[in-house]
């Protein structure tokens, strides 16, 4: 039963500190997407990547948040330093997109709960 | 800013009763798709819909799809204790990505 894994699941931290979420898409899947959740903004897309490169990042605040997938089984969103506004659900979903094809059902993880004291 | 705007925000019904939620989006879209999410996890895709479709089924899911409103439908009929979750609208955007609506809770009442 392929499904996406996330850890860690809950991270509670303090402000400054350093997180680092991690993500392990579906084998085959070809694109891996970050999201943020909260209750007042909703679902954001964050970052996302296809094939390993970086496609779009432009929903990521750039100063403290960083993406990266240094292979085809990992992706990690880190962000430094958090901050209490930083809390949110974050939530990694993979998917297999082919050209020309209009299918791009995404599967989620079952997300990273984080809170910045 | 969102593609996808659900309504209502919430509803409530009891056990058997039918839900319908609705969707609006903005741009011209190639498909559409909705996804539940249970409390505490992540979204759980349910059907889609192409923009050559205008109706669709998946065992007690009916999606429609007007393209000339821009908007949607998800229809549960039947409905179940289970059934209750968030529910959610998602277009494509540039480079195959999703954009997510703000969502509908469903509360169904044993």
């Amino acid at each position: 039963d392929a499904r996406v894994t996330q850890t860690p699941r809950d991270k509670v931290t303090e402000m400054g500190q350093e997180v680092t979420m991690r993500c392990q898409p579906i084998l085959g899947h070809n694109t891996v997407f970050w999201y943020r959740q909260t209750m007042m903004q909703g679902l954001e897309l964050l970052a996302y990547f296809r094939n390993r490169a970086p496609l779009d990042d432009s929903g990521m605040p750039k100063d403290r948040f960083s993406a990266e997938m240094p292979d085809a089984t990992l992706a990690t969103l880190k962000i430094q330093p958090s901050e209490p506004r930083d809390s949110a659900v974050y939530f990694c979903a993979s998917g297999l997109v082919l050209a020309g094809a209009g299918n791009n059902e995404q599967f989620f993880g079952p997300g990273t709960r984080l809170t910045v004291l | 800013s969102q593609q996808g705007e659900e309504d209502p925000q919430a509803l409530s019904i009891q056990e058997g009763e039918n839900a319908t939620m609705n969707c609006s989006y903005k741009t011209s879209i190639n498909n559409l798709q909705w996804y539940r999410q249970n409390s505490g996890r992540g979204l759980v895709h349910l059907i889609l819909i192409r923009s050559n479709e205008r109706e669709k089924h998946s065992g007690r899911l009916r999606v429609t799809l007007d393209t000339s409103k821009k908007s949607s439908s998800l229809l549960i009929t039947a409905s179940r204790a289970a059934d209750t979750a968030s529910y959610f609208c998602a277009t494509p955007t540039g480079r195959r990505a999703l954009t997510f609506g703000s969502g509908t809770r469903l509360q169904v009442q044993p």
